[in-house]
């Protein structure tokens, strides 16, 4: 079945780094991919849908230039968390819709984020 | 706008017990319904979906109806096992401009021996 992994799954970094975060499709090609944040027994708050080939399109509230998200090819996108500070700490998890129009998602494993 | 509700959790069930969580949704246009599961320390799965009205989807014992009439796709088992035990999500699927998904809020399943 379609798997879409994502890189590192857990990361800790000090606050006022940066982290990137990789997305990828290993059986498909998705010319959009989801970025979603889950905070701890919460549900998804979805950040933004990345778009290969053009920007971005965030969600109200999201910051841009705090989460910057690439969609380099078909089958990546990234996800970089710039000047990260404690709160951004959070379970971030991406997803790629196999088909168009059937909004069936796969999701990859998640990355723990732990800002020191 | 588009949203969806279901029933809050914990809920805690002993094995081979009926379950039902409940999930309404509220939405524009026609959308697709979906249940996830995510099973402790992984991703999220696709349970089942269905993609109109009267719809039933089902896997691994599990099965919800697309309800228009009540705007509902409540999930029920007749016998629950341990290995069932975590946190389901109902979520509706959108084209309103490109696709979106939204989720419920998730519900834990406890599930005892």
């Amino acid at each position: 079945g379609a798997v879409v992994s994502q890189h590192p799954s857990r990361v800790i970094c000090k606050s006022g780094t940066s982290v990137k975060i990789e997305c990828r499709s290993l059986d498909f090609q998705a010319t959009t991919m989801f970025w979603y944040r889950q905070f701890p027994k919460q549900s998804l708050m979805l950040m933004a849908t990345s778009n290969e080939g053009s920007k971005a399109t965030y969600e109200q509230g999201v910051e841009k230039d705090k989460f910057l998200i690439n969609h380099a090819s078909l089958t990546l996108s990234t996800l970089t968390v710039t000047s990260a500070h404690p709160e951004d700490s959070s379970f971030y998890i991406c997803s790629a819709p196999r088909d168009r129009g059937g909004y069936e998602q796969y999701f990859g494993p998640g990355t723990r984020l732990t800002v020191t | 706008g588009d949203s969806v509700t279901q029933m809050e959790g914990p809920v805690t069930l002993s094995e081979e017990a009926f379950l039902t969580i409940n999930c309404t949704y509220t939405a524009t246009g026609y959308p697709s319904l979906f249940w996830y599961v995510q099973y402790p320390g992984e991703g999220l799965q696709l349970l089942l979906k269905a993609t109109k009205a009267d719809d039933k989807g089902s896997n691994k014992g599990f099965e919800a109806t697309y309800r228009k009439e009540t705007t509902s796709f409540h999930l029920e088992k007749g016998s629950v096992q341990v290995s069932d035990s975590a946190v389901y999500f109902c979520a509706l699927g959108l084209n309103t401009g490109g696709f979106k998904t939204i989720f419920g809020a998730g519900t834990r399943l406890f599930v005892k021996a």
